[in-house]
């Protein structure tokens, strides 16, 4: 099993403020996936990225994938109240393609 | 927009029965996968599934586990005797390639009493 660690585990800010959110293992993925899970509900995918340096945007939130394909990034802009949630990466492996997940961040935007 | 299912959203039960839980993944996928998660924390893999054969499986699926697609549409997971030590939240998830994003369904809650 590959080991994502992410990071921070809790992230609390106020509205409007920035937030990036960190993925990072010693493995190389072939890909990375980002999903977001509410209480007692499934991971609900949010951006895959595949190639090493990628970024991706959807609205404010902004993905990177590291150029050696080890570790990964969730930025978001002026966060509201509705990115209040916990956010899950998930590796999958060059050879074998099941996902190892991260622990999980769990954000918190204050109105 | 096509989404993967699973039935039933909670099952309790008691120690030593057996529970079956059923996943319909979206309807062009072709890889299966269950994955659990014990209340607080990580997600984690159990199986995974093509062509009507086990992929590969971790340490977690023993031989109180087994999978199954009995006809065209379910994905079954069984768990033959539980443990209380099974209760978890139980994950379905389907990709079109092995190599594709999987989508996951809403989960089953197992509370073994």
């Amino acid at each position: 099993t590959q080991l994502l660690e992410q990071s921070p585990q809790f992230l609390s800010i106020q509205e409007g403020e920035n937030l990036t959110v960190y993925c990072n293992s010693s493995s190389v993925f072939s890909s990375l996936q980002w999903y977001r899970q509410e209480p007692g509900e499934g991971p609900v995918l949010l951006v895959t990225v595949v190639t090493g340096g990628e970024v991706k945007k959807l609205k404010r939130l902004t993905f990177q994938f590291g150029d050696a394909r080890k570790d990964s990034s969730l930025h978001i802009t002026a966060a509201q109240p509705g990115d209040t949630g916990l956010y899950l990466c998930a590796g999958a492996g060059k050879n074998d393609y099941k996902l190892s997940f991260g622990a999980g961040t769990t954000v918190t935007v204050r109105a | 927009e096509p989404e993967v299912t699973q039935t039933p959203s909670h099952q309790v039960t008691q120690m030593g029965q057996e529970v079956i839980l059923r996943c319909v993944p979206i309807s062009n996928h072709l890889y299966f996968y269950w994955y659990r998660q014990i209340l607080g924390q990580k997600v984690e893999f159990l199986v995974s599934f093509y062509n009507n054969e086990i992929s590969e499986k971790s340490e977690i699926f023993d031989d109180q586990f087994s999978v199954e697609r009995p006809d065209g549409s379910n994905f079954t997971l069984k768990i033959r005797s539980t443990k209380l030590e099974d209760s978890a939240m139980y994950f379905c998830a389907s990709t079109i390639r092995e190599t594709d994003t999987q989508y996951f369904g809403p989960g089953t809650r197992l509370t073994v009493l």
